[in-house]
């Protein structure tokens, strides 16, 4: 099992771009989340699925929208680039119940110029 | 809200040395606790994850202790190693909010 994949592992981009970044699961998990992590911050929850066709947002989602059209896959996209995106993005995975450990990806380091 | 405090930010200790990490969070409706680590430039690992309903749990060399009432959990790390340096992390998971983290460096 791969577990958690995230792509791409790191992206430059222009203020005003936008992407996409990728998280892939393969076992099963009902719950995904996206996170960013900043210096001296801790994670801090973005948007979280859970479930197909469902999101929701967390802590920080200005600036961010998701979707979940496959279970095993969360998209995070970013319509219009800002400095303050600048930073190293997480997904996570986990289903709730007596296991509940939460999975991470490898992180994507983002930078906005 | 939910607030998720890890102290100190970053401790050194020489090798052999029992430590302990410590979490306090606000609300001790947190559902379950988890204990990370996360190496420098990887993703988090998870270590440890106490259920509400329990008091401890044991892998190993660490030993993870939770208390609503006082709103702490303790991440107890037995005999240290150079390979136990790293940053540890504690996540409240029914908020799912994250400490800071302890950046641990165990000195040989």
């Amino acid at each position: 099992n791969a577990g958690v994949t995230q792509t791409p592992k790191f992206r430059v981009l222009k203020t005003g771009q936008s992407m996409t970044l990728l998280c892939a699961q393969d076992m099963n998990h009902e719950y995904m989340y996206w996170y960013r992590q900043d210096p001296g911050m801790g994670l801090r929850l973005i948007h979280y699925s859970v479930g197909e066709g469902t999101t929701a947002k967390g802590e920080v989602p200005d600036g961010y929208n998701v979707s979940r059209l496959k279970k095993q896959n969360f998209l995070l996209g970013l319509e219009s680039a800002a400095p303050s995106q600048t930073s190293v993005y997480f997904c996570a995975s986990r289903t709730p119940g007596r296991g509940d450990t939460q999975y991470f990806g490898p992180g994507t380091r983002l930078t906005v110029l | 809200k939910q607030e998720v405090t890890q102290i100190p930010a970053a401790l050194s200790v020489p090798e052999g040395e029992n430590l302990v990490l410590n979490c306090s969070f606000t609300d001790s409706a947190i559902y379950n606790l988890q204990w990370f680590r996360q190496d420098p430039g990887k993703g988090l690992t998870s270590l440890l994850l106490i259920q509400s309903s329990q008091r401890e749990q044991t892998s190993g060399r660490l030993n993870a202790s939770l208390d609503k009432s006082s709103g702490r959990s303790t991440l107890y790390i037995a005999a240290s190693q150079p390979g136990d340096s790293a940053t540890y992390l504690c996540a409240a998971l029914r908020d799912m909010r994250f400490g800071a983290g302890t950046r641990l460096t165990v000195k040989p």
